[in-house]
């Protein structure tokens, strides 16, 4: 199976920063991963897919970036309603692998 | 608008069969390729298997004995089964579509399986 590690598992930030998450794959899967915001009580939501393409409708501070093993989802000027956990899928081969998830929390 | 629709019992005693059915509105049942994930309380996700359009199935290992997944086509329908549960097995319970080529683009509203004597 393929590992995803996924770090931080959570952060203290502020409306207004910067934030970088990554996600690190134990073997090469090209560009098949998905990064997902999930709210407390509701289904991920896809913010990112074939790493770095960006879904309809998701703002354009969200943005994805890496290719093989490596893996980044930045937020470039956080929001409010971006407080929220975030996790990567794997969709490379079977079975499909999360991450642990990063949890985003106000400073 | 793509709509998943899921329904099935969301208490169970340990040992029973955990039976939960996704029904999709609004797109061709056919494009796509279907799926279960779970998230048991406070902790992360977890993929439990897919069915593809050719009707070929794959499971997490961890869960493969006691999974099963199937669609009904006909009925635009995809279901998951789960044997012999236990408290372990409490969780949310989500389906979702994707195009074969890409990840999940949508996940159903879920599904709260609680497992308790």
């Amino acid at each position: 199976d393929i590992q995803m590690t996924q770090s931080p598992s959570s952060l203290s930030t502020s409306v207004g920063d910067r934030v970088t998450i990554t996600c690190r794959a134990s073997q090469g899967i090209g560009n098949d991963l998905g990064w997902y915001q999930q709210k407390p009580g509701k289904a991920p939501e896809r913010l990112i897919y074939a790493a770095s393409s960006l879904q309809s409708g998701v703002p354009s501070r969200f943005s994805g970036s890496g290719s093989g093993t490596e893996f980044t989802l930045t937020i470039s000027s956080l929001q409010p309603e971006d407080f929220a956990t975030y996790y990567c899928l794997q969709h490379y081969s079977y079975p499909h692998t999360f991450g642990q998830g990063t949890k985003l929390q106000i400073k | 608008q793509v709509v998943l629709q899921q329904s099935g019992a969301g208490l169970l005693k340990p040992s029973e069969t955990l039976s939960l059915t996704c029904t999709v509105y609004g797109d061709s049942f056919s494009t796509y390729y279907w799926s279960w994930i779970r998230q048991p309380p406070g902790k992360g996700l977890e993929w439990i298997g897919e069915i593809n359009r050719s009707g070929g199935i794959d499971y997490t290992p961890s869960l493969k004995s006691r999974v099963t997944i199937s669609a009904d086509r006909s009925k635009s329908q995809f279901s998951l089964k789960m044997t012999s549960v236990t408290a372990a097995d409490t969780a949310v319970y989500y389906c979702g579509r994707r195009i074969g080529s890409s990840s999940p683009i949508q996940w159903g509203r879920g599904t709260l399986v609680t497992v308790s004597s």
